[in-house]
């Protein structure tokens, strides 16, 4: 595609619930990378794929939060038993390389757990 | 970790003016960008820059790696203008983690017309 997309664009679940947002990268892209931002602060790095292996995911604050990207293309962040703390922004970038060098941006997914 | 910081937190300007905002990163960077958080949470790419200069239209960035500073450049600022600017580094030696990005706090600016 054109850019990077994201979906949902918003999501309230409530607590306990499970959630799984979905990033289609830019076609080509080797590299995927989830982020979380908080209201008021820069996005943090969650998780990173090079075409389908997840290579880096210190990032998870949780064993709640699971990633995947089975045929190195759309991925899915998968957050279960949701809580109030896992509100913020997950936002979905990619990078036509392995490494780099450029990383672009989706619209991110609003995640509100009530 | 690598520590970006961002200065200043907030900046009010009158349409027109012109303005500075700073990223300092404590470490060794292979990439540095630069974006522009609009309103509807889109982070838009600006620049591109781990060293050199770099100018489109109005914006213009300049990155010193061995300084460990970028400045991001705005002139005749416009009311679209305003947002929140982040700035982003990778960090040497993460090459595991691909080009993960580390972000400053933001910049919020708010251009009055």
């Amino acid at each position: 595609g054109a850019g990077v997309s994201q979906s949902p664009r918003y999501k309230v679940a409530k607590r306990g619930q499970d959630v799984a947002l979905r990033c289609d990268p830019i076609s080509g892209h080797v590299s995927l990378f989830w982020y979380q931002q908080a209201l008021g602060q820069g996005p943090e790095f969650l998780t990173y794929f090079q075409n389908e292996a997840q290579l880096d995911k210190s990032g998870l604050p949780s064993d709640r939060f699971f990633a995947e990207r089975p045929e190195g293309s759309v991925s899915t962040l998968k957050i279960q038993r949701t809580q109030q703390e896992d509100s913020a922004v997950y936002l979905c970038a990619s990078s036509r390389g392995a490494w780099g060098p450029e990383a672009f941006f989706g619209q991110g997914t609003r995640l509100t757990v009530v | 970790g690598i520590q970006v910081e961002q200065s200043p937190p907030d900046l009010i300007l009158q349409e027109g003016a012109n303005s500075t905002l700073r990223c300092n990163f404590s470490d060794s960077v292979n990439n540095l960008q630069w974006f522009h958080q609009n309103p509807w949470g889109q982070l838009i790419n600006l620049f591109y820059i781990p060293s050199g200069t770099k100018q489109n239209g109005r914006l213009s960035a300049t990155t010193v790696a061995t300084e460990r500073y970028s400045l991001l450049y705005i002139s005749s600022s416009q009311t679209t203008d305003s947002g929140v600017y982040f700035c982003a580094v990778e960090a040497r030696g993460q090459e595991t983690s691909g080009s993960r990005l580390t972000f400053g706090e933001g910049t919020q600016l708010t251009v009055n017309p």
